[in-house]
């Protein structure tokens, strides 16, 4: 059974830095493109980033292109996410999802198993 | 940026109701890279249906989805109890990978 869960999420001040962290069970992590997914309070669903299998192929959305990084440890079948400068619209709730390939590319960037996501707010 | 319309925005149907949900793209979807997500109130999205038409593992046949080009569709044959949800589409032909504003399936 394909298990994925986020933790990290929190509160913090406009400004700061939280990394969260999507632990995954049930496959063969290393085979499979993930992907960091969130939604704001009330909307709807916005890709953030997702990343390669092998960890060597990366996208960011415009809106966190150089202060999010996405990364992840195949040793841990674990995926992540550093976000730094956090604003105040990236209060979300932040799902990890594996992909349905190798490379998340036109086929296979679509999602066929979710974790029940972390929570973020960005506030003073 | 390929821009994903869903209508309507909220559908008002009865159990055992037909359910037709329309996703249509600013451009053509090579190969009907195209998937279907439903959500709950407080649950993760779940993956329906992708390749346009092709049921994901464990989704009940009353699912269906069909279309090619820029106009697709998501259809209910009848609806149970658990299917009144949000649904969303969403796009896997080029970045950025974008989601339609989603229709909220309610009940009548």
């Amino acid at each position: 059974e394909v298990q994925l869960l986020e933790s990290g999420g929190g509160l913090v001040q406009p400004g700061g830095s939280l990394r969260l962290s999507c632990a995954a069970s049930g496959f063969t992590f290393s085979s499979y493109a993930m992907t960091w997914v969130r939604q704001a309070p009330g909307k709807g669903l916005e890709w953030v980033s997702p990343i390669s299998g092998s960890g060597g192929s990366t996208y960011y959305a415009d809106s966190v292109r150089g202060r999010f990084t996405v990364s992840r440890d195949n040793s841990k079948s674990t995926l992540y996410l550093q976000m730094n400068s956090l604003r105040a619209e990236d209060t979300a709730v932040y799902y990890c999802a594996k992909a349905g390939g190798f490379y998340c590319g036109a086929g296979s960037c679509y999602c066929d198993y979710w974790g029940q996501g972390t929570v973020v707010t960005v506030s003073s | 940026e390929i821009v994903l319309t869903q209508s309507p925005g909220t559908l008002s149907l009865s159990p055992g109701e037909r359910a037709t949900l329309s996703c249509r793209a600013s451009q053509s979807l090579t190969s009907s890279y195209l998937a279907w997500y439903q959500q709950k109130p407080g649950q993760a999205p779940r993956l329906l249906i992708y390749g346009a038409s092709s049921r994901a593992t464990g989704i009940p046949d009353r699912f269906s989805g069909s279309g090619s080009g820029t106009d697709f569709t998501l259809t209910i044959s009848r609806l149970e109890p658990e299917d009144f949800a949000v649904y969303y589409c969403q796009q896997y032909v080029s970045s950025p990978w974008t989601f339609g504003q989603g229709t909220k399936v309610e009940i009548k």
